[in-house]
């Protein structure tokens, strides 16, 4: 899992497995950023999850969010070497104004 | 389309000049931000902006400063760059608050030799 000042995690699957990557946040948060980072290139968002929701899915991606735990978790399904890339959780910070970004998870799918 | 674009994406600079990072986005965004990324380590955040001339110190703003004189356009400034200022620098922008999505530009890879 990652957040805080933990250094970024590797995960190596093959191609076709699933994989599951989890996030702890520290402060109450009512939505979920996870972003998607490739090499040489900015984060971009994959799902935004809300309270309100606990799962969301899109395409291969699902992600929960589970407030009571202050934990949100981001699911790929038959992972494809498209998606080695670095995966990020954010939640805002109190007062909604300043994105804070955990540490990151590199995911690595071999063919 | 929804951009943020930087300039420059790469820059080399000798210890003791100063820098200019440029950034603007074309949503017409209130909220823009610069972030620095070292390897193996998250996003970290330097300055946000809520709009023009309305700007806030994020976790490590000691170094650094930023303009933002029109909507569209936020600029990082490094006064007398020092070598443990290089890294990669995101500029980011969002509509209002961070219950939304916010939006990355590509990243310029700084040097301070």
């Amino acid at each position: 899992s990652q957040w805080g000042e933990e250094n970024l995690q590797a995960l190596s699957i093959q191609e076709g497995e699933d994989v599951t990557m989890n996030c702890s946040y520290k402060t109450y948060t009512t939505v979920v950023h996870w972003y998607r980072q490739d090499s040489g290139r900015g984060p971009a968002l994959i799902i935004l999850i809300r309270s309100n929701e606990r799962e969301k899915r899109s395409g291969r991606l699902r992600a929960t969010l589970d407030t009571s735990s202050q934990s949100s978790s981001l699911s790929i399904t038959a992972a494809q070497c498209e998606d080695t890339a670095v995966y990020f959780c954010a939640t805002p910070s109190s007062g909604s104004w300043q994105l804070i970004f955990g540490s990151g998870t590199q995911l690595t799918v071999m063919p | 389309d929804m951009k943020v674009t930087q300039m420059p994406r790469y820059l080399i600079k000798r210890m003791g000049e100063n820098v200019l990072l440029e950034c603007g986005q074309d949503m017409s965004h209130e909220t823009m931000y610069w972030y620095r990324q070292d390897p193996g380590l998250g996003l970290q955040l330097i300055y946000i902006s809520y709009d023009v001339d309305s700007n806030s110190e994020g976790d490590i703003p000691k170094g650094y400063r930023v303009s933002r004189k029109k909507r569209e356009h936020f600029s990082l400034i490094l006064d007398s760059a020092k070598t443990n200022q290089t890294s990669v620098y995101f500029c980011a922008s969002s509509w209002g608050t961070t219950n939304t999505e916010v939006f990355f530009g590509k990243g310029t890879r700084l040097t301070v030799v």
